[in-house]
Parts: C-alpha cells; structure tokens; sequence
C-alpha cells in the first residue's frame, strides 16, 4: 500500500520567516496531495491541495509543490504568522482513500 | 457549504459499554465517509470506508464486528464501538466525500473523544 513520510516532525520559525514541510509517497499511482491543518483538539481543515497534473499551486501564503518524478511534493508558508502554529498533514490519494504523513508540528514564535 | 458534523463531541463510558457516533453532511450528499482514529500527537489512521448502501471496507487490523459501521442515507454514517474497553479511548474523526464536487477531497467532522473507563 501507500506509504507517505513526512518530514521533519517539528518545525520552529520566527513570525515572518518561511516554513517548508516535504513529504515523500511510495506509489506512482497517487494522484491527489491534500495538505491539512489541525489544530489542538480539532478537526483537520484543508489547507491547499494539488492534483498530479499540475507541478505548483499558491493560494496567498500558502504553495505546494509537486515533483512526480521524485515521488515528492512540499508545502511553503511564506511571511508566518503566530496563528499558523499547528500541526500540518500531507497526504496522498489514488482518488479514494487518503494515506497521511505522521504530521509536522509547526510553531511560530512572535 | 461542506460541512461536516459529528455527535457527540465527547463521551465516557463504562468499560464493557457500547457507544455509537454518527457523522452528518449537512449542506451535501456523502455516498462515501470514512472514519478515522487518532492517537495523542499521532497521525489520523483510517479504521473503514463507509459506503451508503452497502457494507463498510475495514482497514487491516480493525475489528469490523467491535466497529459497526452503519450508512443508511447519502447524509448520515454511524460508527458504533461494541464493548468498549479503555484501549479504545480515542479521538475519532469521520470524513465525507461531497458527491457534488471533486471526488478526491474529504471534508472532516469536528471528531468525537471517547474515553472509556
């Protein structure tokens, strides 16, 4: 089955810097790469997410990346504000059921 | 619009008790939900694929006689815990697929935490 790693586990910036979270999927038939948001005891929101015939997306602050060839796709925040602290989850999907990553805690400090 | 509610929020219980939650689509049609457990600082780990009309997909390792899965309608699916023991304490988040719009995207309930006694 589909196996999704994202890295790294914990990420701490400073408000303004840029924050970068990678996730690696194993099988080539996946086609869709959601990026959710969870924040202390509630529900994932969707955040962006990005179909395999597309290589970038970028709504405001927020752009993922694709590299189909290298099986891996990325999440930017750029110009963070302490309000983006949470925890981030990729995903990958052949259309059905999604497979996550283990999650990026992301903490933005003012 | 896609929103997705679930009840309860949260609930205790005896050990040995039986608890069930269901996950609505308020605004959409949902032929398929799907339900998730997650763990303290865990990822979301899908238990099975709900599917109005017919019997619910479990996920290896999931016990579908102790997680009765139940989608009667294209709005409503119900994940009932049997027997519920303190392992079972967990946060669960059911997931629905707006049949009106990309198929891919999931939109999440606001989760149900059970913790068993």
């Amino acid at each position: 089955g589909e196996n999704v790693e994202q890295h790294p586990s914990t990420l701490s910036v400073q408000e303004g810097d840029s924050a970068v979270i990678k996730c690696t999927y194993s099988d080539s038939a996946s086609n869709y790469f959601p990026w959710y948001k969870q924040e202390l005891g509630k529900r994932p929101q969707l955040i962006i997410d990005i179909r395999s015939n597309v290589g970038e997306k970028k709504d405001q602050r927020i752009a993922v990346t694709l590299n189909k060839t290298a099986k891996h796709f990325s999440l930017h925040i750029t110009e963070t504000q302490p309000e983006d602290s949470a925890v981030y989850f990729c995903a990958a999907s052949q259309g059905y059921a999604l497979n996550f990553g283990k999650g990026t805690s992301l903490l933005v400090t003012p | 619009g896609a929103v997705v509610s679930q009840h309860p929020s949260w609930v205790i219980c005896k050990s040995g008790t039986s608890v069930k939650i269901e996950c609505r689509s308020l605004d959409f049609q949902a032929t398929t939900m799907f339900w998730y457990r997650q763990f303290p600082k865990q990822s979301l780990m899908l238990m099975a694929t709900s599917n109005e009309g017919s019997k619910a997909t479990y996920e290896q390792g999931v016990e579908k006689d102790k997680f009765l899965i139940n989608h009667a309608s294209l709005t409503l699916s119900t994940l009932t815990v049997t027997s519920a023991h303190p392992e079972d304490s967990s946060f669960y988040i059911c997931s629905a697929r707006d049949n009106g719009r990309h198929q891919e995207t999931q939109y999440f309930g606001p989760g149900t935490r059970l913790l068993v006694l």
